[in-house]
């Protein structure tokens, strides 16, 4: 089955750091870009950051630019997401996502995980 | 930046009828590069629509994208009762940050 599953979501305290993993099955993982995406208790969908398939390129938002790291381990069919300096407006749902790896169509994604939640607060 | 403004923010309609729901860029987003993806409570985004008219794998032919430039649209000719959901609109350009998403319009059940 074509699956993204992520883990390492929790509550931390302001300051904190946490390391989220998206462990993908079901296609050759090494092949795509991986995005992540957040998205805040009842609001709306946030881009978090990217990285393309051999991991020898990343972008962030500026929201997170510095703070957050991007990576993946191909062998491992695994996305990171290392998150420091935690802050409270980064509560949210944490989503990893595949780049549909179109040429024509720029990025869009075409396969979500179900997200895990990080919680900062004291 | 280039900021999606979705609307009508909540829309309420009953099932059988047509649903059009709009995305307005702040800028001009090449068509080739405008998503379109249903969220349901507790659930992950799913794709419905890429390229602003091409229906993702799987999508029921009832889900339709058009649109150009700066105003995008996403009609549901007959609502079923899975529709309700939230639906965003995503777009990829080049200025920073490359990837946005609008506010969302939440569909529900009149």
């Amino acid at each position: 089955e074509v699956q993204l599953v992520e883990s390492g979501g929790g509550l931390v305290q302001p300051g904190g750091s946490l390391r989220l993993s998206c462990a993908a099955s079901g296609f050759t993982f090494s092949s795509y870009w991986m995005h992540w995406v957040r998205q805040a208790p009842g609001k709306g969908l946030v881009w978090v950051s990217r990285i393309n398939s051999d991991g020898s390129s990343t972008s962030y938002a500026d929201s997170v630019k510095g703070r957050f790291t991007i990576s993946r381990d191909n062998a491992k069919n695994t996305l990171y997401l290392q998150m420091n300096s935690l802050r409270a407006e980064d509560t949210a749902v944490y989503y990893c996502a595949r780049d549909a790896d179109s040429p024509v169509y720029g990025i869009y994604f075409d396969l979500w995980g179900r997200g895990t939640l990080v919680t900062v607060s004291s | 930046e280039i900021v999606l403004t979705q609307s009508p923010g909540t829309l309420s309609l009953s099932p059988g009828e047509r649903a059009t729901l709009s995305c307005r860029a702040s800028q001009s987003v090449s068509s080739s590069y405008l998503a379109w993806y249903q969220q349901k409570p507790g659930q992950a985004p799913r794709l419905l629509i890429y390229g602003a008219s091409s229906r993702a794998t799987g999508i029921p032919d009832r889900f339709s994208g058009s649109g150009s430039g700066t105003d995008f649209t996403l009609t549901i000719s007959r609502l079923e009762p899975e529709d309700f959901a939230v639906y965003y609109c995503q777009q990829y350009g080049s200025s920073p940050p490359p990837i946005t998403f609008g506010q969302g319009t939440r569909l529900e059940i009149k």
